[in-house]
């Protein structure tokens, strides 16, 4: 069966940096693309970043930005979020969700949380 | 950006009664529209996808419906596991968008 596993969460301090990783199983990970989600504490779900299935197209929200990279390692069946110069407003559950390739997310991972606070 | 409103925000009812929730895109996504259930403490998982497609598993107690700006996600007899927060998301136009969601709760 599917299986997202998300890591990495944790508390940091505003302007720090963070690497989430979400490793993946039970399905063909080359052969899809995948996102970052995330949902800030009581709050809906904000959609982060975007990866195709070969890593060469990327998208960002506009809130992340410049201060966000996402990656993946095919071989290793695993997506990455590399989190730089966080502020208060990042703090949230990161989800990692696999896209169907329509831009909508057929399975999630349990989420990992991110708190940015001193 | 395309804007998902919700309404209502939190949805009262009694069990085995049905739940209409709407969903409202500021433009029109044409039927490219999904809905989520998320549970305290666990991810959000597909219910609906194209507006009306029930994804995997998922009991035919749920339905959707709508196209370019009006959806509807209606549950026809609520069950004690579907008290849950639903979300909406357009994935017509960029960025994918989500509403704010919907909190069906026991009356």
């Amino acid at each position: 069966q599917v299986q997202l596993v998300e890591s990495g969460g944790g508390l940091v301090k505003p302007g720090g940096s963070l690497r989430l990783s979400c490793a993946a199983s039970g399905f063909t990970f080359s052969d899809y693309y995948m996102s970052w989600i995330r949902q800030a504490p009581g709050k809906g779900l904000e959609w982060v970043s975007y990866i195709s299935s070969s890593g060469s197209t990327i998208y960002y929200a506009d809130s992340v930005k410049g201060r966000f990279t996402i990656s993946r390692d095919n071989a290793k069946n695993s997506l990455y979020l590399q989190m730089n110069s966080l502020r208060a407003e990042d703090t949230a559950v990161y989800y990692c969700a696999r896209d169907t390739s329509n831009w909508y997310f057929d399975y999630w991972g349990q989420g990992t949380l991110v708190t940015v606070s001193s | 950006e395309t804007v998902m409103t919700q309404s209502p925000a939190t949805l009262s009812v009694s069990p085995g009664e049905r739940a209409t929730l709407s969903c409202r895109a500021s433009q029109s996504v044409s039927s490219n529209l999904a809905w989520y259930q998320q549970k305290p403490g666990q991810a959000p998982r597909l219910l609906i996808y194209g507006a009306s497609t029930r994804a995997t598993g998922i009991p035919a107690r749920f339905s959707g419906s709508g196209s370019g700006t009006e959806f509807t996600l209606i549950i026809s007899s609520l069950q004690s596991e579907d008290f849950a927060v639903y979300y909406c998301q357009q994935y017509n136009n960029w960025p994918p968008r989500f509403g704010g969601g919907t909190k069906v709760e026991i009356k």
